[in-house]
């Protein structure tokens, strides 16, 4: 059964600061893997998605990688401002399913100006 | 613009009533979904829409029931059966199985 876990549960940094997000998935059979953000009450927001076929996405200060093989993905965030503070999740689509995403219980963000 | 509406934004609901959360898009996704967010863990799947007069179990769906009569729309209804109620509820639609989520703001359920 597929499992997706993100440490740590949460991180703060100072402003200004690169950092590095981690999602890990025990099995390597996916379809693709998302990125969100979601601040406090309120919904998520999409970052990336990366496909099964693909190695990374950038959108902006922010670069997603996939490594299948070890079940890994990590979310970078270039140059932090108190801006990117949130709570960011990842989530698996499985191989086996046409609609079904395995989350992750995300990383609570804080960037300290 | 296009997006996912939810209303409301606060629920409140007392034991043994059902009500009904909102949720409507003007995205023109054929897929919808409703989720469940309670602190420290994963969102959880209640239903979900491939499309319309069609919708499946997700992994929560006890105490649940949803209909999708228009593309636009797919409400939930939590009923008197589900004994745990209280929680952040999320509406998500996309356009099929390699295409991202787009989510709704939430709604927030509490039992009084």
């Amino acid at each position: 059964k597929q499992e997706v876990t993100q440490i740590p549960a949460a991180l703060s940094v100072p402003e200004g600061e690169n950092l590095v997000l981690n999602c890990s998935f025990t099995d390597s059979a996916i379809y693709n893997l998302q990125w969100f953000r979601q601040d406090p009450g309120k919904g998520l927001t999409s970052l990336l998605l990366i496909q099964s076929s693909q190695r990374e996405q950038t959108s902006g200060r922010l670069n997603a990688s996939l490594d299948k093989s070890s079940g890994r993905s990590t979310l970078y965030i270039a140059a932090s401002q108190p801006g990117d503070s949130a709570t960011y999740l990842c989530a698996v689509r499985p191989g086996d399913s046409n609609y079904q995403l395995i989350w992750g219980a995300g990383t609570k963000l804080i960037i300290k100006p | 613009d296009g997006g996912i509406t939810q209303s409301p934004k606060y629920l409140f609901r007392k034991e043994g009533q059902n009500v009904t959360l909102s949720c409507e898009q003007n995205l023109n996704h054929d897929a919808m979904y409703w989720y469940r967010q309670d602190p420290g863990q994963g969102l959880r799947l209640i239903y979900y829409s491939q499309i319309v007069n069609d919708f499946q179990k997700g992994d929560i769906a006890e105490g649940y029931s949803v209909s999708r009569e228009k593309k636009e729309s797919f409400p939930l209804t939590v009923t008197s059966a589900q004994k745990n109620p209280t929680a952040f509820y999320l509406c998500a639609s996309n356009l099929g199985v390699n295409y991202g989520y787009t989510f709704g703001s939430g709604t927030r359920l509490t039992v009084v």
